[in-house]
């Protein structure tokens, strides 16, 4: 199966900064979605992005299929951001989503 | 409104005890998942089930089984034969199952989460 590689592992912030997350694929993908886990665990769906630019308020995501990786932009941050991002995709073969570990955002006031 | 039930909260299991998760949506989505997480850690994929009366396993699904009789029940048994089944377990659902091609339609939706804890 493929590999789902996220940077950072964890990630602190002020209030107002600016943040890219990264997610790189060990092969070609489809399906690619970022998640917002909130402290309480809640999952949220933020994009479903195979490919090209999307934009959401104050989050962006762009995924480059070519070159296996997508990132997520966070502007303007708040402290409702905190929590963990994962990204997730289905190799073109495959089935089912793999997820990656993860990033912690911790936005401060 | 529409969205996805998980159902207890918290789970408490003795030991050599089956319990069961549930999960329920009212989205009319054709597929379902059961996912895994333990602290710190990503998801991982337990079951799916695409159809009704049909499911997969996914990568971790020793110590499991579930159903599908109906489309919006897709409960989860957690066996004795599971020996750590300490974790927070996830249901997810879309329209489409992921082999269908058919983004965005793909896009999974999450229920709040059952956290299970051995006694």
């Amino acid at each position: 199966g493929i590999q789902v590689e996220q940077s950072p592992p964890d990630l602190i912030l002020q209030e107002g900064a600016n943040s890219t997350l990264r997610c790189n694929f060990s092969d070609s993908v489809n399906n690619l979605q970022w998640f917002h886990q909130n402290p309480w665990g809640q999952l949220i769906n933020l994009f479903y992005i195979p490919s090209g630019t999307k934009q959401n308020g104050r989050l962006s995501a762009t995924t480059v299929a070519t070159e296996r990786y997508s990132l997520l932009y966070i502007s303007s941050s708040q402290t409702t951001d905190s929590g963990v991002y994962f990204c997730a995709g289905k190799e073109t073969s495959g089935s089912r989503l793999t997820f990656g570990e993860g990033t912690q955002l911790t936005v401060n006031p | 409104d529409g969205g996805i039930t998980q159902s207890p909260k918290y789970l408490f299991r003795k030991e050599g005890q089956n319990v069961t998760l549930s999960c329920e949506q009212n989205l009319n989505h054709d597929a379902m998942y059961w996912y895994r997480q333990d602290p710190g850690q990503g998801l991982r994929l337990i079951y799916y089930s695409q159809i009704v009366n049909d499911f997969q396993k996914g990568d971790i699904a020793e110590g499991y089984s579930v159903s599908r009789e109906k489309k919006e029940s897709f409960p989860l048994t957690v066996t004795s034969a599971q020996k750590n089944p300490t974790a927070f377990y996830l249901c997810a659902s879309s329209k489409t199952g992921v082999r269908s091609g058919a983004a965005p339609q793909e896009t999974q939706y999450f229920g709040p989460g059952t956290r299970l804890l051995v006694l």
